[in-house]
């Protein structure tokens, strides 16, 4: 089947540590988006890629970086400058860079110990 | 600039009750208006979609109009069933601009 695949599911890091989450789409998206989502919050987000070897800073990039080396690929590493990195993050592709119309992943849940 | 106001939640519904969860925003223009549904647990999955003033989006049962006027897009659907619990969003997007979301309506069903 078609979609977009997270992984791990759930993760915990201690503090000072980098944790690099991983999403990968079979959809033959161009575009690829990561979101944090915070109770209460709704989604912001971190980062967008419309291409390969593209991406571009989103709302809260700060202490977060991606990289888009594959069509397929989309992995956002947590850093250490990331002051509040409990959350849940969503990772979403589209046909083309703002759509409005994307398809997510299941999520990841990351905790600092 | 552009943002997304949606009714805050929890809401609690008997199964088979009339449900509306009000959605209203502000933009420059006229954007794109979705809205998204999260079940326990999961990611985000688009719901209903309206490109212009007028339009009803609809699916599963759930509808929503484009009011220009007073510039919402209410969700609604005739009877809930326990399997729709989950958090709503709307949502706003214009041609090749990014999408801004509300910060979500919980809805909880109980039979």
């Amino acid at each position: 089947d078609g979609g977009i695949t997270q992984s791990p599911k759930y993760l915990f890091r201690k503090e000072g540590q980098n944790v690099t989450l991983s999403c990968e789409q079979n959809l033959n998206h161009d575009a690829m988006y990561w979101y944090r989502q915070d109770p209460g919050q709704g989604l912001r987000l971190i980062y967008y890629s419309q291409i390969v070897n593209d991406f571009q800073k989103g709302d809260i990039a700060e202490g977060y970086s991606v990289s888009r080396e594959k069509k397929e690929s989309f992995p956002l590493t947590v850093t250490s400058a990331q002051k509040n990195p409990t959350a849940f993050y969503l990772c979403a592709s589209s046909i083309a860079l703002n759509t409005g119309e994307l398809f997510f992943g299941e999520g990841s849940r990351l905790t600092v110990l | 600039g552009n943002s997304v106001t949606q009714m805050e939640g929890p809401v609690t519904l008997s199964e088979e009750a009339f449900l509306t969860i009000n959605c209203t925003y502000t933009a420059t223009g006229y954007p794109s208006l979705f809205w998204y549904v999260q079940y326990p647990g999961e990611g985000l999955q688009l719901l209903l979609k309206a490109t212009k003033a007028d339009d009803k989006g609809s699916n599963k049962g759930f509808e929503a109009t484009y009011r220009k006027e007073t510039t919402s897009f209410h969700l609604e659907k005739g009877s809930v069933q326990v399997s729709d619990s989950a958090v709503y969003f709307c949502a706003l997007s214009f041609q090749g601009g990014k999408l801004i979301f509300g910060q979500g309506t919980e809805l909880s069903v109980k039979p």
